[in-house]
């Protein structure tokens, strides 16, 4: 019980075009959902949080037009990526909020812009 | 959140006791302790979590202190797929509280 899937989990893109990434809860409904992203040999960081039904709250310093965030239900996120670029170039994962409030991993996107 | 404090890395041997100590001396009453392992290239696995007594399930044990100042996450018989960065946080357990993500400990088994 309790997995999370992404999708896709590698893409390579030119600069400027969008990249959308989702996360899906495949056994239970998760009304809350979290997005980080990771850069080679440093720890997760939080990008923001995904409430089920209304916007997104993003960290500070993560820019909200840049990084789309949708919870159209709740079994499922997007992360959005626009206008990318090479330094956006990173290991982007999605958590669910499960059962106890814990939370439970996708095994993440790699992101490479060209 | 309270901040916790992790060796950055450690070495255990296959098939021995791997024992991971975690310091969190600013942990709040109503804050747990969660430990979470990340192998590289995937998403972090939830490993085990608990307020104040020990716990214990089918992946590993986790020891508390009496005043909760300190625990330890012991993985029983490590193997080689044990090999991981394992990082232990301090939250408070109800609602959306989000988990921040320290350097953790590069824990490698050797064979």
């Amino acid at each position: 019980g309790a997995v999370v899937s992404q999708h896709p989990s590698r893409v390579i893109c030119k600069s400027g075009t969008s990249v959308k990434i989702e996360c899906r809860s495949l056994d239970f409904q998760a009304t809350t959902m979290f997005w980080y992203r990771q850069f080679p040999k440093q720890s997760l960081m939080l990008m923001a949080t995904s409430n089920e039904g209304s916007k997104a709250t993003y960290e500070q310093g993560v820019e909200k037009d840049k990084f789309l965030i949708n919870h159209a239900s709740l079994t499922l996120s997007t992360l959005t990526v626009t206008s990318a670029h090479p330094e956006d170039s990173s290991f982007y994962i999605c958590s669910a909020r499960g059962l106890a409030d814990t939370q439970y991993f996708g095994p993440g996107t790699r992101l490479t812009v060209l | 959140d309270a901040k916790t404090t992790q060796p950055p890395s450690m070495d255990c041997a296959e098939g021995r006791a791997a024992n991971l100590p975690c310091n969190h001396s600013t942990i709040s009453g109503n804050e747990y302790v969660y430990w979470y392992r990340q192998i590289h290239s995937q998403g972090p696995q939830y490993i085990i979590h608990g307020l104040k007594n020990n716990e214990t399930n089918e992946m590993a044990s986790l020891i508390i202190t009496e005043d909760r100042k300190s625990s330890t996450l012991i993985l029983p018989h490590a193997t080689l797929r044990d090999t991981a960065v394992y990082y232990c946080i301090v939250r408070v357990a109800q609602g959306a509280q989000k988990l921040v993500f320290g350097q953790g400990t590069r824990l490698t088994i050797n064979p």
